[in-house]
């Protein structure tokens, strides 16, 4: 299994230019989610998937859309990316969605930086 | 609301001693734990959970961790430190109790970041 991949590695974008980060799962995890990581504050949720379909906010989430078409896949759009979206994002998935038991694995990570 | 924190940002300790990496935490409900380790440029990887039973879980690389309910503490130990287990440390917590339909969001500490000297 590839597990948790996620591209593109490193992406530069301009002010209010918009992209999708991409990432994918071949565990057939019904849970998925995004974070991002800045420096002394954390991981933290941006938006998560419960299954195919089915998709809502985490603590972080403006500027930021999901959709979940099937069960692999997760993408994250910046619609319009702002220097404060300069981040490291992950993505993750786990086994259930129900009553927070599973561990999450975690996608290498996606470096942005907007100028 | 959840909250996790973890009291130093650094520890520092020799190799061959031991290692200790604090987290206290605030949940309403039953706390589900979890200690994660990131390397440099890499994504997080799980090292071990306590979800319920013995307060003492042990992990992947030789760690350990106590769970402390009067003291909503969940510290991460290792009886004897490697160079290699030089990395920064997260501490999280989710719950039972169901937000907004989905109870396995975690809620992750500010990261410790140990390192260990040969």
């Amino acid at each position: 299994n590839a597990g948790v991949t996620q591209t593109p590695k490193f992406q530069v974008l301009k002010t209010g230019q918009s992209m999708t980060l991409q990432c994918a799962q071949d565990m057939n995890h019904e849970y998925m989610s995004w974070y991002r990581q800045d420096p002394g504050m954390g991981l933290r949720l941006i938006h998560y998937s419960v299954g195919a379909g089915i998709t809502d906010q985490g603590e972080v989430p403006n500027g930021y859309n999901v959709s979940r078409s099937t069960t692999e896949d997760f993408p994250l759009r910046l619609l319009s990316a702002a220097p404060s979206q300069t981040s490291v994002y992950f993505c993750a998935s786990s086994y259930s969605a129900g009553r927070g038991l599973y561990e999450q694995y975690f996608g290498p990570g996606t470096r942005l930086t907007v100028t | 609301a959840q909250s996790v924190a973890q009291p130093e940002d650094q520890v520092n300790v020799a190799e061959g001693n031991p290692l200790t990496v604090k987290c206290t935490y605030s949940v309403s409900g039953n706390p589900y734990l979890f200690w994660y380790v990131q390397y440099p440029n890499r994504g997080l990887q799980f090292l071990l959970k306590y979800i319920t039973g013995d307060n003492l879980v042990k992990g992947s690389y030789g760690f350990e961790a106590e769970f402390n309910k009067s003291q909503t503490s969940f510290h991460l130990k290792k009886p004897s430190a490697l160079v290699s287990d030089s990395a920064l440390y997260f501490c999280a917590v989710s719950s039972g109790v169901n937000y907004g339909g989905a109870t396995n969001k975690l809620i992750f500490g500010t990261g410790t970041l140990l390192a260990v000297q040969p």
